[in-house]
């Protein structure tokens, strides 16, 4: 059964320092998500992505991060200067279409020290 | 704005019913869904409905969405000590973003 893959499982990083967390979306589909969940809080929308182009953003999403799609099968999220606050575990997720289900990864544990 | 609310935990006996309760503000909201999430894992969608239904079910769970109220509920039959997990409900946006509640964690005791 096709399921979306994370890489890494967990990153730990210094503050202040880029990190680039990877996911491999389900093949055949269009929307691709990233969400993030600080530890004991709720799961928290952060983008989407269609068409090579942001749908949406949240006001977490700020100037420190980025998005993109460099390959036919990547998804990535870019965080330029890590900070404390940054440390949650991030999951991506896709649809075929919009509106559809949405399958989520396993997620990657960042730490920030 | 956009808030969804859950009780924090819920604890059963094996082999009776559990009830996961949440409720959410917008009322615009096309589906609800409920995500389950084990330890170290990700979020796996159990099941969904759409907004003009009162009642789904599929094989042990059983969603009940009360529109007028804005609450949703998630009953499991027969809860099994492999359903204990952490269990969020979600509703979509207008866009497709996802709004999840708190996560209401059951523990499912022999």
């Amino acid at each position: 059964e096709p399921e979306v893959t994370q890489t890494p499982s967990h990153q730990v990083t210094q503050m202040g320092q880029e990190v680039i967390l990877r996911c491999v979306p389900i093949s055949n589909h269009l929307y691709f998500y990233w969400y993030r969940q600080i530890l004991g809080q709720k799961v928290e929308f952060l983008v989407s992505f269609y068409n090579n182009e942001i749908s949406e953003k949240s006001e977490i999403f700020d100037d420190q991060f980025s998005v993109e799609r460099p390959d036919g099968s990547n998804f990535t999220l870019k965080i330029r200067s890590t900070k404390l606050e940054d440390s949650a575990m991030y999951f991506c997720a896709s649809s075929r279409d919009s509106g559809d289900e949405q399958f989520f990864g396993p997620g990657t544990r960042l730490t920030v020290l | 704005g956009e808030d969804v609310e859950q009780s924090l935990f819920l604890s059963v006996r094996e082999g009776d019913s559990s009830v996961i309760n949440c409720t959410y503000t917008d009322s615009s909201s096309t589906y609800l869904y409920w995500y389950k999430q084990e330890p170290g894992a990700g979020l796996q969608l159990l099941t969904y409905i759409f907004s003009n239904m009162d009642m789904k079910q599929d094989q042990r769970l059983t969603v009940l969405l009360n529109k007028k109220d804005k609450h949703l509920s998630l009953r499991i039959a027969d809860t099994q000590t492999g359903d204990s997990a952490i269990y969020f409900c979600a509703e979509s946006a207008p866009t497709d973003k996802l709004i999840f509640g708190t996560g209401t964690r059951l523990q499912v005791f022999p």
